[in-house]
């Protein structure tokens, strides 16, 4: 198993731009999540997913969209690049309901918006 | 006030230490505690998880959580430089909470061989 992937590992926009982060997870799990993590901060979530078409907001979804339409991918759509957005992103995947407090969480895309 | 907090760090020590990492948090809802260690440019693992209160061991790693304190800790036993990461202590209410985890902001941790 691959686990979950990140594509790309690093991304520079310039503001205004759109583009997609794409994650992927290969074990089957129904929930999936996108953190960001700025300098001296934890994770915070942006926005998650208990299966296939169904997403809803977290804490700092502003900017962002995602869809599901398949188990294994969740991207995460960037509408308009700020420079605020700049930051690493990482997709998150866990089993079900029963274990949804272990995480797997693939390698990070780091993002600069200039 | 955030709902999660952790001792900033960081926190550097000799090889073979005791290590003492720390978080509090105000949302007497939070059942479940994790902790996460990250390396460098790499996403987070997950180390260990207690359910309400108590203790669990797992080699050199021991989790407390005090609920009545709103208190949780990670010790490491005879700290190595491969312990060297940042770690982040997380918190959800119940299991069905899916990827809705409160993070704490991460303390970073240097052991010096």
């Amino acid at each position: 198993n691959a686990g979950v992937t990140q594509t790309p590992k690093f991304q520079v926009l310039k503001t205004g731009q759109s583009m997609t982060l794409q994650c992927a997870q290969d074990m089957n799990h129904e929930y999936m999540s996108w953190y960001r993590q700025d300098p001296g901060m934890g994770l915070r979530l942006i926005h998650y997913s208990v299966g296939a078409g169904i997403t809803d907001q977290g804490e700092v979804p502003n900017g962002y969209n995602v869809s599901r339409s398949t188990t294994e991918d969740f991207p995460l759509r960037l509408l308009s690049a700020a420079p605020s957005q700049t930051s690493v992103y990482f997709c998150a995947s866990s089993l079900d309901g029963s274990s949804s407090y272990e995480q797997y969480f693939g390698p990070g895309t780091r993002l600069t918006v200039t | 006030q955030k709902e999660v907090e952790q001792d900033p760090g960081p926190l550097s020590v000799p090889e073979g230490a005791i290590v003492s990492l720390n978080c509090t948090y105000s949302n007497s809802a939070f059942q479940y505690f994790m902790w996460y260690r990250q390396y460098s440019r790499k996403g987070p693992e997950l180390l260990m998880y207690t359910y309400s209160s108590g203790n669990k061991e797992d080699g050199r790693f021991t989790a407390q959580v005090d609920k009545s304190s709103k208190y949780i800790s990670l010790f490491i036993r005879d700290s190595q430089p491969s312990d060297s990461a940042t770690y982040l202590c997380a918190m959800t209410p119940h299991n069905t909470n899916a990827g809705k985890s409160t993070f704490g902001d991460g303390t970073t941790l240097t052991v010096k061989p």
